[in-house]
């Protein structure tokens, strides 16, 4: 079983659409995160979720919105694509999110082309 | 906040060399740097970390030694081989945070020549 499993994998859209991408955990984690790997490779923090509630919220369009069901689900909406907007996308998890010393599990990644 | 950076951004060794990437970071108070590996078209996983109370950790041939006076840490894989091929970054955790929110480094690019 994957622990954490994103969809779609890819995702090629038009500009002005709205999409979003779906990830769930099967490790019983209690934080969930989005991060945004540019062209670079560079892996930036967009948000973090500890049971349901928003507890990193970095300098991200609000064009993006984060949605939480349950600890074991976090989705991400996005309104109004860009070209600046393609990366790819990758969801993760850890078991707390308080420590100092946790391990991230992340997922395969959802590539998002924006035409 | 805390600013890692990594270098080479590019690096290429023959199969049975060593690699060596070095990475330093700004915050004194960062207490656990871990080092993840990405293979093409997959996520980063977590190879090895290390915590700021301890300078060398082993796991087979990765090392990861840490010089916190000179804020500094470096991941060394012993005996290359082709499937160690991957994007490899270091990260540092701010001491002054209580969320985990990783700073990672810019990523190296290793290839693994046969």
């Amino acid at each position: 079983d994957t622990a954490v499993s994103q969809t779609p994998k890819y995702l090629v859209t038009q500009m002005g659409n709205d999409k979003s991408i779906k990830c769930e955990q099967n490790l019983g984690h209690d934080t969930m995160y989005w991060y945004k790997q540019d062209s670079k490779k560079f892996l930036k923090i967009m948000f973090s979720y500890n049971n349901k509630e928003l507890i990193i919220n970095e300098t991200v369009p609000n064009r993006f919105s984060p949605k939480s069901p349950d600890k074991a689900h976090l989705n991400l909406h996005i309104n109004s694509l860009e070209l600046g907007d393609s990366a790819v996308y990758f969801c993760a998890s850890s078991r707390t999110g308080g420590g100092t010393n946790e391990k991230l599990f992340f997922g395969s990644g959802t590539q998002l082309s924006v035409l | 906040g805390e600013n890692v950076e990594q270098h080479p951004s590019t690096l290429s060794v023959q199969e049975g060399d060593s690699a060596v990437i070095k990475c330093t970071y700004s915050d004194s108070a960062s207490n656990y740097f871990p080092w993840y590996k990405q293979e093409l078209g997959k996520g980063p996983q977590l190879i090895i970390d290390i915590r700021s109370n301890v300078g060398e950790k082993k796991d087979q041939r990765i090392a990861v030694t840490l010089n916190k006076t000179a804020k500094h840490f470096s991941l060394h894989i012993t005996e290359t081989q082709p499937e160690d091929s991957a994007v490899y970054f270091c990260a540092a955790i701010p001491g002054s945070l209580t969320n985990y929110k990783l700073s990672f480094g810019a990523g190296t690019t290793v290839t693994v020549r046969a």
